[in-house]
């Protein structure tokens, strides 16, 4: 039984350029939350989504961030035009229909140059 | 944003329990006690969680006082890989989408 699985682990973007960050859930699962990390700080939550919905929002920057889940394949975690300050430790979690656990992928470590 | 609060570091000896506290004092009914570790930079880890009555799993116990105002988290024989920041969250997950992860107890176990 596969865990979460987050790619790729590592992510070096020179300033300016796209980056995009996958997430499967757990087989089962259909909520899928993202939370980054900075250095020395606690995960901080951005995004809960649904199949093809966004749920909640509330914790992602309001530009140049965008999170989707599309009914078939990973929910992806988009930054454009990244800046030296995205450079961080992106966490996906995933939950079946009652939500009660959120299990952690292994992280997608962003480096922005 | 963190409804809990948790001391910043601990040190346990290889082979003791390690007592964990958190403290909780604006729980509402239905939120429930998490706890979560992060061992280095891996994704937080899932140990165990409970409402109202003591919870124990394979990994540990969790120690839930009457008032629910506070608990703690009990590994029963902490080894060197039980270092990590253990993290105490309270949540309702009928309307509460998120985890707040707030800085979280440093346990280190000496050998």
């Amino acid at each position: 039984n596969a865990g979460v699985m987050q790619n790729p682990r590592h992510l070096v973007r020179r300033r300016g350029q796209e980056a995009r960050l996958r997430c499967s859930p757990m087989k089962g699962h259909s909520h899928v939350y993202w939370y980054r990390q900075l250095p020395e700080e606690g995960l901080k939550f951005m995004v809960y989504l649904q199949k093809e919905n966004i749920i909640d929002e509330s914790g992602m920057p309001k530009e140049r961030f965008s999170a989707e889940f599309p009914k078939e394949g990973p929910s992806i975690l988009r930054i454009q035009q990244v800046v030296r300050g995205d450079s961080a430790a992106y966490f996906c979690a995933s939950t079946d229909r009652y939500q009660e656990t959120q299990y952690f992928g292994p992280g997608t470590r962003l480096l922005v140059l | 944003d963190a409804k809990t609060t948790q001391p910043t570091s601990m040190d346990c000896a290889e082979g003791r329990a390690a007592n964990l506290p958190c403290n909780h004092s604006t729980i509402s009914g239905n939120e429930y006690v998490y706890w979560y570790r992060q061992i280095h930079s891996q994704g937080p880890q899932y140990i165990i969680h409970g409402l109202k009555n003591n919870e124990t799993n394979e990994m540990a116990s969790l120690i839930i006082t009457e008032d629910r105002k506070s608990s703690t988290l009990i590994l029963p024989h902490a080894t060197l890989r039980d270092t990590a920041v253990y993290y105490c969250i309270v949540r309702d997950p009928l309307t509460g989408n998120q985890f707040y992860f707030g800085t979280g107890t440093s346990l280190t176990v000496i050998p």
